[in-house]
């Protein structure tokens, strides 16, 4: 049981704009910046977001980040078929003075 | 750049032991925390501790607290996870992230490659 809670999956049409949620509470979201990340198929996550709405250099623009009060949200424009993978959010947790995850969501691409 | 190199993929039986590292490159390496985290196959991220390589300070998720032993030479500019005795269980890709802490917030970046450890009889 993941401390983060998001969808197991989430899916759309190329073109489409889908969202992917991420719900903690005071001593993680709450109080501190969300990471998403971007897991392709046998390799090391990707930092895609950081800062709750900040993309590194490299990400395209397509992937956006919000969080507001104890949630937070990914959201993907633009669909594209390389963007079937699985997301994690992140952040740290005051309470626990460590890094907890959600449990990835898994976007397929129709 | 900024990089963070694992050691390779190992094979062991249960309760064998067994130690990995992560080093790092590009940036001063006593600065940042360094983390670990578990993916079991198929399954999700864990954070299983953090350590400091400066002074070796370490924090480790109450799920992993007393199952691994993590560790610093920071003139080797290295981490470790270490297993005393290896289960079945332990099957898993370890991941080495830098923690990075600013006025923006915190956040895991760069990750290593991982290593995959497979224990097996």
């Amino acid at each position: 049981q993941s401390v983060l809670t998001q969808p197991p999956s989430a899916s759309g049409t190329p073109g489409q704009r889908v969202t992917i949620s991420c719900s903690g509470s005071t001593s993680n979201i709450g109080g501190n910046t969300v990471n998403w990340y971007q897991q392709l198929p046998g390799t090391a996550p990707k930092l895609l977001i950081h800062s709750s709405n900040q993309r590194p250099s490299g990400v395209p623009d397509r992937f956006s980040g919000s969080k507001s009060g104890t949630s937070a949200s990914l959201a993907i424009s633009g669909l594209q078929p390389d963007d079937e993978t699985d997301y994690y959010c992140a952040t740290w947790d005051d309470s626990l003075f460590g890094w907890v995850f959600g449990g990835g969501t898994k976007l397929t691409v129709l | 750049e900024v990089q963070l190199v694992q050691s390779g993929a190992e094979v062991k039986k249960p309760g064998e032991s067994l130690q990995i590292s992560c080093k790092g490159f590009g940036y001063t390496f006593t600065t940042h925390w360094i983390g670990w985290v578990r993916q079991m196959p198929g399954k999700g991220l864990e954070w299983m501790g953090i350590i400091y390589p400066d002074d070796s300070d370490i924090k480790y998720s109450p799920s992993f607290q007393g199952q691994v032993t993590i560790s610093a030479d920071k003139s080797l500019g290295t981490v470790y996870l270490q297993w005393s005795s290896l289960k079945a269980s332990d099957t898993a890709m370890y991941y080495c992230a830098r923690h990075v802490s600013n006025s923006y917030g915190r956040t895991l970046d760069p990750w290593g490659q991982g290593t995959l450890v497979t224990v097996s009889p």
